[in-house]
This record gives structure tokens, sequence and C-alpha cells, in this order.
């Protein structure tokens, strides 16, 4: 099951910035947090991982609480096509061999004209 | 460098029949992930490959499901036998192998799916 609990969704106005929050309470020391969107039925797309400090790339900015239990993720200047379902997901050993990612419902954001 | 391919993006078949769904990963990487979404759903994990090796296989049905990636040629998930219930969009995701082979920072990058429809 996720570990994750995240807001069901989010308008944004286009040219804004989109911020996207994220629980994970249960998180170990060496889980990572991973942030992927599935643009409408699009293979996932791969943003932004961090551990426990805050981390930036091209697309987004990702920042975690000091106490690693919440994190939100920072697109700074939404456009349309940042429309897309947006999943936390803390990266955690399977048990089995791997370190799957579960996805939850994540959250569907909408960016308005 | 070229992403993840799969191929076919779309494929019908009739219930009973054979489904094979191929999957080449990101030039060198050697990791692939299997995922399945069902209709409104999320992924769920399927299974974990490398090379020549079946690593987790936790997330597979029992039956009629298996998944292979040989030493040379795309990864395959193979479903025999189809059923209605089998229609989903299916993702794999390659990742490399990191130096010191800490698979927590591996990070996994998915292609375009194969939508399957049973008819």
């Amino acid at each position: 099951d996720a570990k994750t609990t995240q807001p069901p969704s989010m308008d944004c106005a286009e040219g804004r910035a989109a911020n996207l929050p994220c629980n994970h309470s249960t998180i170990s020391g060496n889980e990572y947090v991973y942030w992927y969107r599935q643009i409408h039925s699009q293979g996932p797309q791969y943003i932004i991982h961090g551990l426990k400090n805050n981390e930036t790339n091209e697309m987004a900015s990702l920042i975690i609480t000091e106490d690693r239990k919440s994190s939100t993720l920072i697109l700074p200047h939404a456009t349309l096509r940042d429309t897309a379902v947006y999943y936390c997901i803390v990266r955690a050993y399977s048990g089995a061999g791997s370190y799957q990612l579960t996805f939850g419902k994540g959250t569907k954001l909408s960016v308005i004209p | 460098n070229a992403g993840v391919m799969q191929n076919p993006r779309h494929l019908v078949r009739r219930r009973g029949q054979e489904a094979r769904l191929r999957c080449s990963p990101m030039k060198g990487h050697s990791h692939v992930y299997w995922y399945r979404q069902l209709p409104e759903e999320g992924l769920k994990f399927m299974v974990y490959l490398q090379k020549e090796n079946i690593i987790d296989e936790s997330g597979m049905p029992k039956e009629r499901f298996s998944a292979e990636f040989p030493k040379e040629g795309p990864s395959i998930l193979r479903i025999q036998q189809v059923v209605r219930g089998d229609s989903a969009a299916y993702f794999c995701a390659s990742s490399p192998l990191l130096a010191g082979g800490n698979s927590y920072q591996e990070t996994q990058y998915f292609g375009p799916g194969t939508r399957l429809l049973v008819l």
C-alpha cells in the first residue's frame, strides 16, 4: 500500500506557482521521496526525488520538512501542459528483492488559463 | 539517447489468445520493471528483472503471466489465455545499476505503455 497522502485534486492559475503537498509520516530514515506525473494516459514521467535536503532541477523544486514527514513539490510557473496527475511516492524495499514504486491515487492538478 | 521503448502501443486480443508485450530499456540500463494500470486506477507493480534473472515477481498473477529479460533483446511480458480483466495499460520502466548498487537511488524511467484490449 502507498505510504503517502495527497489531496485528490488542485487547481492552479496559469503562470502561477503550483504547490503540491504530500504527507509521509511513516517514512524511514533511508527512504527516498519520489515525484512522478502522468499526463492523460501517457507513461509516468519522472520529476524529482530527494532524501532530506531540498532539491531543484529544471522541472521543479522539492521541499522536504526537517522531520521528513511531509514534502511539497513546487512547479514555479505552471503552464497548461502541466495539467496531470502527480504522484508522491516513498520508495521502499519490497522485501522480495526490489525497490518498486507504489503508486497511490495522486493529485490531479488542473492548470487553468 | 532514446528513451524506454515499448511495442506494440496498442494490442487487441480475443479471449483465450496470447499477448506478448515488449520493452526495450534505455541504453545502458540493465534493470526492468513492469507495471499494470487498470482503467481509472493507479499503477501496480508486477515484476522486476535484471538480465536473465527475475528478481521480484511478487506482483505477478500466479497463473497465465510470465516475464523474461534475455541476455540479448527486449524484455517480454507474456499473458496466456487472456481474459477481459486483463484489459489494461502495461508500462515498463528501466533503471541503471549505480556504482555501489544502492537501488534506493536508481531512478526508474517509464515507457509509453502498451494498451491491451481483450474482446
